[in-house]
């Protein structure tokens, strides 16, 4: 089983100030990679695919690269609206089995 | 634009059966290529991917929850169901149906569902 692992479990940042997430995979996943925004209450939304394309409807200001085994999600400059957990995934063919990260909390410092 | 919705018990006695099912709005559930996915997640917690079928009905599932896992289709009623056996507590989740070829691009709203007696 490939294991994802985020950094950092929770990030601090000002409104307007630009916030970096990182993720691990234990093995390559090429970029099999998708990060997911989450709200309370709510299910989780996808945000980048394929590593770092955007899906639909996702504003420029959250960008994703990496590939192999380190990927990033950054947030240019943070609206009140990105404060949220974020979650990674991966998708790799083989074996046929998804895995998601722990989420990294991002909170208003 | 495709909407699920997961619906079924709230509550399941520890060892019963948990059920639920997903429909599929706004598009037909058999039509393009796409996998129908069970996720979970417990209060607090973070995302645990259950497992999938395709519109062939090929499946694949989480191998820590395989042996108690089935999932299934019915294409006359575009819905997709899950059966998980034998639950205990831990088991407590909201549970989310989605759709996506690898990433999960649509979700439904989840629903929770507890085991307790």
């Amino acid at each position: 089983e490939i294991v994802m692992t985020q950094s950092p479990a929770t990030l601090s940042v000002s409104p307007g100030e630009r916030a970096t997430l990182s993720c691990r995979a234990s093995q390559s996943v090429s970029s099999n990679l998708a990060w997911y925004q989450q709200k309370p209450g709510q299910a989780p939304r996808l945000l980048i695919y394929g590593a770092s394309t955007r899906a639909t409807g996702i504003p420029a200001r959250f960008s994703g690269s990496g590939s192999g085994t380190e990927f990033t999600l950054t947030i240019s400059s943070l609206q009140s609206e990105d404060f949220a957990v974020y979650y990674c995934q991966q998708y790799n063919n083989w074996p046929p089995l998804y895995t998601f990260g722990q989420g990294t909390k991002l909170e208003i410092k | 634009q495709v909407q699920l919705q997961e619906s079924g018990p709230g509550l399941v006695k520890p060892s019963q059966t948990l059920s639920l099912t997903c429909t599929v709005s706004g598009g037909s559930i058999s039509s393009g290529s796409y996998y129908w996915s069970w996720i979970r997640q417990p209060a607090g917690k973070g995302l645990e991917w259950i497992g999938r079928i395709y519109t062939s009905g090929s499946t694949n599932y989480n191998p820590s929850l395989k042996s108690r896992v089935t999932i299934s289709v019915d294409t006359s009623k575009n819905q997709f169901s899950l059966k998980l056996s034998s639950v205990t507590a831990a088991d407590t989740a909201v549970y989310y149906c989605a759709r996506g070829i690898g990433q999960l691009a649509n979700w439904g709203q989840g629903t929770l569902v507890t085991v307790s007696s």
